[in-house]
């Protein structure tokens, strides 16, 4: 079992839609989540991170947790073309010497114009 | 303000070539992290350092990889003895060693191995 799962897509989305992307994870001690755009040939980018249960809103992005679910998500809302990425969640353990980053395969979104 | 920088960012080589790969963190970030991505994954964990200890290192880190930050500052990454199979984007990122910890990436280092 993949310890962290994404649909990979690709996932199509319309201008000013609300993209939904969605992540489920194995280990129940993941403590802290983030959520990483990609743009093809560039390096990961930090876009949201989430440690508590329930939402985190910044700007035009929101993170949803439930711990009790072990699943994370990423709304995007009024979707640009330029948000067209690889969407990777990642999560993170935070015991002491086990506090590296396990990513999913991402989720490759495309907005249409 | 810098962010995390690498050198360089592309490197192609023969097989059986050794290879040395440079990561500058953040100034104030005293973790630093080093990952591995090949297409259509997502990276995946090689090694980290708290300043200058390296505190894990991945099963996936065979004899032939080394990682060194022997000041706490920079870190050096070095594949002995390339194999086609090294071909990838190394990644480095660096945190705090404090509060969720989020791990920003530099450019990364895209290698070919001939």
């Amino acid at each position: 079992q993949k310890e962290v799962e994404q649909n990979s897509g690709p996932l199509s989305v319309p201008e000013g839609a609300i993209a939904s992307l969605n992540c489920t994870y194995s280990d129940r001690g993941s403590q802290s989540f983030f959520w990483y755009r990609q743009y093809s040939g560039k390096s990961p980018e930090l876009i949201m991170f989430i440690y508590s249960n329930g939402d985190k809103e910044d700007g035009r992005f929101t993170a949803q947790l439930n711990k009790a679910s072990q699943y994370v998500s990423l709304l995007i809302r009024d979707s640009q073309p330029s948000d067209s990425a690889t969407y990777l969640c990642a999560v993170n353990p935070l015991d002491f010497g086990n506090e590296k980053l396990t990513f999913g395969t991402g989720t490759r979104l495309t907005i249409i114009p | 303000d810098t962010g995390v920088s690498q050198d360089p960012r592309h490197k192609i080589t023969k097989r059986g070539q050794n290879v040395t790969f440079r990561c500058d963190p953040i100034s104030e970030h005293n973790r630093l992290y080093w990952y591995r991505q090949t297409l259509g994954q997502g990276p995946e964990f090689l090694t980290y350092f708290q300043n200058e200890a390296q505190l894990e290192k991945s099963r996936l880190l065979s004899d032939r990889f080394s990682a060194e930050r022997p000041k706490g500052s920079f870190s050096t990454l070095e594949i002995q003895r390339t194999e086609q199979g090294d071909s990838a984007m190394y990644l480095c990122a660096s945190s705090l060693a404090a509060g969720p910890y989020e791990q920003y990436f530099g450019p990364g280092t895209r290698l070919t191995v001939t």
